[in-house]
């Protein structure tokens, strides 16, 4: 069965602080990875997509990178802001039929 | 230009009650996805259409969901009747087709049932 697995569950930081957000897969035959931003009561927003080819892919302040070897990706957030609280979630799809497997999402919480 | 949007944003019922939710996608875009997100949880498909024709419905309760997406724009999903386990929000996104092409998600119908 297709998972995606992200951690940690829940993390706070300090306003201007780095953090590293983790994803494990085990979606196969592999197609894309994407990475999206959920603010509480809105719906996903996309913030960067990666291929089986990219290795790593930057959208601001944001970096995500992705291993196909060992089926992990991470998402780094630089000098975090308030606006950066929210729910991040890894979303992997498969070649096959391209149907998008979520994963539970990590909730970050930036205090001033 | 609009993004995808759907209404009601909340709706409260008693449960045996029927509910239904619609969702306008962004034009010209030819799949349309209704998902079920309930808290600290990610979204889960319940429904996947390539214009008009519904295809990936294994995760819908057929039993009490339905859906329907009449000429391949607007769709509706309706409960009935709802249960309270149906407590949840009910996301819709489009893509311009299924393949590789970035989802863009409405802000969801938020759904107490009583």
């Amino acid at each position: 069965k297709n998972q995606v697995e992200q951690s940690p569950q829940s993390l706070i930081i300090l306003e201007g602080k780095n953090c590293t957000l983790q994803c494990n897969y085990t979606v196969s035959p592999f197609s894309n990875l994407r990475w999206y931003k959920q603010d509480t009561g809105r719906g996903p927003v996309s913030l960067t997509i990666m291929t089986f080819s990219e290795n790593t892919k930057s959208n601001g302040r944001y970096t995500a990178t992705l291993d196909a070897d060992t089926k992990q990706s991470s998402l780094h957030i630089t000098a975090s802001q308030l606006s950066d609280s929210a729910s991040y979630i890894c979303v992997v799809s498969a070649s096959e039929n391209y149907i998008p497997t979520f994963g539970r999402g990590t909730s970050l919480i930036v205090h001033p | 230009e609009a993004g995808v949007v759907q209404s009601p944003r909340y709706k409260i019922i008693e449960k045996k009650q029927p509910v239904a939710f619609w969702c306008n996608p962004i034009s010209g875009h030819n799949t349309l996805y209704w998902y079920l997100q309930n808290l600290g949880q990610g979204p889960e498909l319940l429904i996947r259409y390539e214009n008009e024709e519904a295809v990936d419905d294994s995760q819908l309760p057929k039993d009490r969901f339905s859906a329907e997406r009449l000429k391949g724009v607007d769709s509706t999903l309706k409960i009935q009747p709802a249960e309270l386990g149906d407590s949840a929000v009910y996301l819709c996104a489009s893509s311009l087709d299924r393949d590789y092409n970035e989802q863009f998600f409405g802000p969801g119908t938020r759904l107490t049932v009583l």
